[in-house]
């Protein structure tokens, strides 16, 4: 069975302050994924990796950075969280096949 | 540039109701699409996948078709149930592109006993 987890599960922070949404992943995936999810816009991509120690922007990257520093393990960095931050993050990861295994996503509110 | 449009934003239906969702897309390639559906405080997970070769996917009741000649892909089951209330995302990836996916807005079904 496909696994990936997520820490925290929840997360309250500060504006300004910063987060880091962890990821890990035991299918043995190359490919893994950071989204985050908002009522009315679906799931957006923030970053991707198709290997480790490497990362791609997504379709809105801005106030984040990423972190792939092996296969198993993806992060999501928020080095000055702002209010418009809070939403729920997925992590997923997938093979060359793309059919990808979502994490159970972290909570996030920034006050 | 490469874009999926899922428009219906909620559906509604009663037991035993037929139900079809619709996206499509715009490409200039032909893309391997999915259908994900995610049920309350969970992750999205996979129901269908559908390439270019194969044209159709079936899966717990569910048929998802591909229509090259319209840019457009649904997802069908012929009788829904109430715990098949849930939303449901369509999702593309580009071949020969830079493997980033794209996912519709999402379609929340509500399913009614």
């Amino acid at each position: 069975e496909a696994a990936v987890t997520q820490s925290p599960r929840s997360k309250v922070a500060v504006t300004g302050g910063k987060v880091t949404l962890s990821c890990h992943q035991t299918n043995n995936h190359d490919y893994m994924y950071w989204y985050r999810q908002d009522t009315g816009h679906g799931l957006r991509l923030i970053h991707y990796s198709y290997v480790a120690d490497s990362t791609e922007k997504g379709d809105i990257p801005d106030g984040y950075k990423a972190s792939r520093p092996s296969q198993e393990n993806f992060s999501l960095i928020l080095e000055l969280a702002s209010l418009s931050q809070t939403a729920v993050y997925f992590c997923a990861s997938s093979d060359e096949r793309f059919e990808q295994y979502f994490g159970p996503g972290t909570r996030l509110t920034v006050l | 540039g490469d874009s999926v449009t899922q428009k219906q934003g909620q559906v509604t239906l009663s037991e035993d109701d037929f139900l079809f969702i619709n996206c499509t897309y715009s490409t200039t390639t032909y893309p391997t699409l999915f259908w994900y559906v995610q049920y309350p405080g969970q992750g999205p997970q996979l129901l269908l996948k559908v390439t270019t070769a194969n044209n159709k996917g079936i899966s717990r009741g569910f048929e998802a078709t591909y229509d090259k000649g319209t840019t457009s892909f649904h997802l069908q089951k012929a009788s829904v149930q109430e715990s098949d209330s849930a939303v449901y995302f369509c999702a593309l990836v580009f071949p020969g592109g830079n493997y980033k996916p794209t996912f519709g807005k999402g379609t929340s079904l509500v399913v009614h006993p």
